[in-house]
């Protein structure tokens, strides 16, 4: 079972919110993890967004708007990047990752598709 | 501005070696840490390695532990992959990352090199 999963497509129409899920394995806990997210357009190189661990511990990228946003579902054992306000220039894949055990580990990312 | 320019990407028989380079320039080069990130043609990303900001502490993903190895120049503010012993699932474009620390991923990254092993 991988690390960290992602569904691989959602979708949503301009100006509503998409929420994009990264469940992790069931023997890491969500809880006790910094979850962070990349955003990557075609042709182009990961842009970093932001990190979640909790309310009181969460940080945002330079330069990235305020309508992108994280959280966690530990009753999903989960973290959770929310999109509000879509725009069309957020179409792109969306990447989680996490740092259990000494290595750096992606999740398979999520196509997200603005319609 | 921020710049990691990467380079070295060719095709290259399996069996073979290859060293990447990444130059980085418009920061404070020694202050950061240094990752490999890889990403294979249509595929996710893949972190290959890291390397703290004195080269002291390094760390590599199990699937190029004991072929790869990373280094770093901070005298001409360079960072290396070695690659040995390429297979065809080393195919890939490989960004150079900085982050301020080793238990931090990487908060910019370059254009990225595109190394082929092929026969």
């Amino acid at each position: 079972q991988p690390v960290l999963t992602q569904p691989p497509s959602s979708s949503a129409s301009p100006g509503e919110s998409a929420r994009l899920t990264c469940t992790l394995r069931s023997d890491i806990n969500v809880r006790n993890y910094n979850i962070y997210w990349y955003q990557q357009k075609p042709g182009s190189p990961p842009r970093y967004l932001l990190y979640y661990y909790s309310d009181s511990d969460k940080g945002q990228g330079s330069g990235v708007p305020s309508r992108f946003s994280g959280s966690k579902d530990a009753s999903a054992n989960a973290g959770i990047l929310l999109i509000s306000g879509l725009q069309s220039e957020d179409e792109a894949d969306y990447y989680c990752v996490i740092w259990p055990r000494n290595a750096w580990v992606f999740g398979g990312g999520t196509k997200l598709t603005v319609l | 501005e921020v710049q990691l320019v990467e380079s070295g990407g060719v095709v290259v028989q399996p069996g073979g070696s290859l060293r990447l380079s990444c130059a980085g320039s418009g920061f404070t080069f020694d202050d950061y840490a240094m990752y490999w990130v890889r990403q294979a043609p249509g595929k996710g990303l893949e972190w290959v390695s890291l390397i703290s900001w004195n080269g002291r502490d390094t760390s590599y993903a199990d699937s190029v532990k004991g072929r790869f190895t990373i280094s770093r120049d901070n005298s001409k503010h360079s960072l290396y992959l070695q690659m040995n012993s390429l297979r065809s699932e080393d195919t890939a474009l490989y960004y150079c990352a900085k982050s301020a620390s080793v238990s931090i991923p990487p908060d910019y990254w370059g254009q990225g090199t595109l190394v082929t092993v092929s026969s």
